[in-house]
């Protein structure tokens, strides 16, 4: 049972333009969303989160924007940068029922073109 | 240190063997994870271990999987009678503060032949 699915595998974006990466969940306990980004070899990285009390954070040219009724979340990157391409991984938890575990969707790959 | 330090980075071993993979979480912080990532797959928990609370070991996929935490802070991750499909990357993260996030070390890869 897949409660965190980023059904895209796989983006393509003009260096410039905008990225858009999408992330659903199942789980209506979830309280708490993050988006990570890992470069091949090494661990990933924090990017930026968003409580379920905001339906938008924005950091510099990333933005998450919840939307809680459709249990959906998504980053937007603005301008997209070849330096962003890499995996990106979409996680969630139910802060106030299980603490800071996190569960993650299977990644999507992006990848800028200069 | 100023990261979280895992080793080895890389581990071949035959199948039947155990194996210990480490981790050295980033000092004060009061909780460690641990995830592994298959092929092709995202990242799947295993293990969290909070202060000196009772671990969440709801993850760990069989009895062959165990881990500890020493003194709040060193981990191991123990595998015994290594099968071909835990073949992965091991991830070990720690966190303070969750509006942070983790931070992940950079993992051990594991490959069992």
């Amino acid at each position: 049972d897949q409660q965190v699915k980023q059904n895209s595998p796989s983006l393509s974006v003009q260096e410039g333009r905008i990225s858009i990466l999408n992330c659903d969940y199942t789980n209506s306990m979830f309280d708490y969303f993050l988006w990570y980004k890992k470069y091949p070899a090494e661990g990933p990285t924090f990017l930026i989160s968003i409580s379920s009390i905001k339906d938008k954070n924005e950091d510099g040219r990333f933005t998450v924007f919840l939307n809680k009724s459709a249990k959906h979340l998504s980053l937007h990157i603005v301008p997209s940068q070849p330096g962003d391409s890499a995996v990106y991984f979409c996680a969630a938890s139910a802060w106030k029922a299980a603490g800071n575990k996190l569960t993650f969707g299977g990644g999507t790959r992006v990848l800028v073109k200069p | 240190g100023a990261g979280v330090s895992q080793s080895p980075s890389n581990k071949v071993t035959e199948k039947g063997k155990d194996v210990e993979l480490r981790c050295d979480p980033i000092s004060g912080h009061t909780a460690l994870y641990w995830y592994r990532q298959s092929l092709g797959q995202g990242l799947e928990f295993l293990i969290y271990f909070q202060g000196n609370s009772a671990p969440d070991k709801s993850g760990l996929p069989s009895d062959r999987f165990s881990a500890e935490r020493t003194g709040g802070s060193v981990s191991t991750l123990t595998i015994q009678r290594t099968q071909q499909e835990d073949s992965a990357v091991y991830l070990c993260a720690s966190s303070y503060q969750p509006e942070y996030g983790y931070t992940f070390g950079s993992g051990t890869r594991l490959t069992v032949v």
